[in-house]
C-alpha cells in the first residue's frame, strides 16, 4: 500500500519554541492532507485539511494561528506548532490521500505519528 | 454532522476465541466505512473498507465486518483471534462526498491472552 512518512518521530522542546513537523507521501501524490491529534487513550481528532496549493480547513476549536499548516506540494504538508506550551504536547498524525484515486472510493493513508513533548 | 460509537472500550479475550466490535455511526447520506487498526507502536492500518456493493467486506488478516444499513452498524468480526491482534481498533466513516474527512470512533483496545 501507499507510503506516507512523518518526520521526526519524536521531539522534545522548550514551552515557548516552535515546532515543525513534516509529512509525505512517497510514492503517489496527495491532493489531500490531513493532520489529526490524539490523546491517551482517546480517538484521532481531525485538526485540518490541507490541500496543495491552497490554505487549510481548521476545525471548530484548532488555533489557525498557533497550528500553521502549510502545503507546498503534492507531496509534503508540514505542521508547525508555534509557541508551544506544555498542553500542546500529544501525539500528531497526518494523513494523505491518493490524488489519482476516485474520490468516492479512494482511501486514507497514515503515517506513523509524531509524539511531542514540550517541556 | 455524522459521528461513530464503538461502545467497547477494552476487549479482553482467549487465542482463538472468535471477535466481534461494535460500531455504529449517524448520518443521514450515503458513508463509506473504515476499519482501522493501530499496532502498539505503531501507525494506522487500514484493515478493511465498505464502499457499495456486498454488505460483507473481507480485509486482512482474517477480518471482516458487515454493514446493516437499517442498524448503521458495520461491526468487526473474527473467527479465531491470535496473540498478535492484540491492537487499538478504530472505526471510521466518511461521507460519500469526494472530499469529506473521516470521523473516527474512540476505538476498542484488543487484547490476546495467550
Amino acid at each position: 500500500g501507499a507510503v506516507v512518512s512523518q518526520h521526526p518521530s519524536r521531539v522534545i522542546c522548550k514551552s515557548g519554541t516552535s515546532v515543525k513537523i513534516e509529512c509525505r507521501s512517497l510514492d503517489f501524490q496527495a491532493t489531500t492532507m490531513f493532520w489529526y491529534r490524539q490523546f491517551p487513550k482517546k480517538s484521532l481528532m481531525l485538526m485540518a485539511t490541507s490541500n496543495e496549493g491552497s490554505k487549510a480547513t481548521y476545525e471548530q476549536g484548532v488555533e489557525k494561528d498557533k497550528f500553521l499548516i502549510n502545503h507546498a506540494s503534492l507531496t509534503l504538508s508540514t505542521l508547525t506548532v508555534t509557541s508551544a506550551h506544555p498542553e500542546d504536547s500529544s501525539f500528531y498524525i497526518c494523513s494523505a490521500r491518493d490524488r489519482t484515486a476516485n474520490p468516492s472510493t479512494d482511501t486514507q493513508y497514515f503515517g506513523p505519528g509524531t509524539r511531542l513533548t514540550v517541556l | 454532522a455524522q459521528s461513530v460509537s464503538q461502545h467497547n472500550h477494552h476487549v479482553i479475550l482467549s487465542e482463538a476465541a472468535s471477535l466481534e466490535l461494535g460500531c455504529n455511526y449517524s448520518y443521514g447520506g450515503t458513508v463509506n466505512l473504515f476499519w482501522y487498526v493501530q499496532y502498539p507502536g505503531q501507525h494506522l492500518q487500514l484493515l478493511l473498507k465498505y464502499f457499495s456493493g456486498d454488505p460483507l467486506v473481507k480485509g486482512i488478516k482474517g477480518f471482516e465486518a458487515e454493514f446493516i444499513k437499517s442498524k448503521f452498524s458495520f461491526n468487526l468480526r473474527k473467527p479465531s483471534v491470535q496473540w498478535s491482534d492484540t491492537a487499538e481498533y478504530f472505526c471510521a466513516v466518511r461521507s460519500n462526498f469526494g472530499n469529506e474527512k473521516l470521523t473516527f470512533g474512540t476505538g476498542t483496545r484488543l487484547t490476546i491472552i495467550p
